[in-house]
């Protein structure tokens, strides 16, 4: 079955450092998501892409945070400067279409900022 | 914006018993709330949805509930197993003008199946 793949699985960078997640959703998906988990605290929407633009953001995507589609197959997210409270697990979805089709997650990467 | 709430956070059933999970939300615009299964060191994993023209759906050993005029949703996992021991999460969303998943999720409960 395809997957959502998400590299790398844990990441460690220290405050004010850039870091890129990448992700690669599933070949044939059209709909692409990051959201993130801080540790014991509640699944959070960050962002949504599509037709090579963000559709929806939310107050937790600020102007620290950037998404690209840089080709065909990866889908990046990316933290320009590093806080402590970044801190969390990222997980990159991907869905065929809009509202009628179920969203699919990769098993996320561990950003640690220290 | 939406919440959504879930109950209990811990839950600890012996095997071959039901197990039953419920959430509330708040937006009465949400029409879509999947249920999402989350194993240790992995991403939530879809295991049953339900869209909110529909009061129940089964998939063999997992249902799900909903009463929109409550808003709340239930999900029900018969003759438990070790291997559904998990973290379950339930989302509710409704549908974006720019047609994309805006998940509202609760805090998860974890599910402990005893042999």
């Amino acid at each position: 079955e395809p997957e959502v793949t998400q590299t790398p699985s844990h990441q460690v960078t220290q405050m004010g450092q850039e870091v890129i997640l990448r992700c690669v959703p599933i070949s044939n998906h059209l709909y692409f998501y990051w959201y993130r988990q801080i540790l014991g605290q509640k699944v959070e929407f960050l962002v949504s892409f599509y037709n090579n633009e963000i559709s929806e953001k939310s107050e937790i995507f600020d102007d620290q945070f950037s998404v690209e589609r840089p080709d065909g197959s990866n889908f990046t997210l990316k933290i320009r400067s590093t806080k402590l409270e970044d801190s969390a697990m990222y997980f990159c979805a991907s869905a065929f279409g809009s509202y009628n089709s179920p969203l699919h997650f990769g098993n996320g990467t561990r950003l640690t900022v220290t | 914006g939406e919440n959504v709430e879930q109950h209990p956070s811990t839950l600890s059933v012996q095997e071959g018993d039901s197990a039953v999970i419920k959430c509330t939300y708040s937006d009465s615009a949400s029409n879509y709330f999947p249920w999402y299964k989350q194993e240790l060191g992995k991403g939530p994993q879809l295991i049953i949805d339900i869209r909110s023209n529909v009061g129940e759906k089964k998939d063999q050993r997992i249902a799900v509930t909903l009463n929109k005029t409550a808003k709340h949703f239930s999900l029900h996992i018969t003759e438990t197993q070790p291997e559904d021991s998990a973290v379950y999460f339930c989302a509710a969303s409704r549908l974006s003008g720019a047609g994309s998943y805006q998940l509202t999720f609760g805090k998860g409960t974890k599910l402990s199946v005893i042999p």
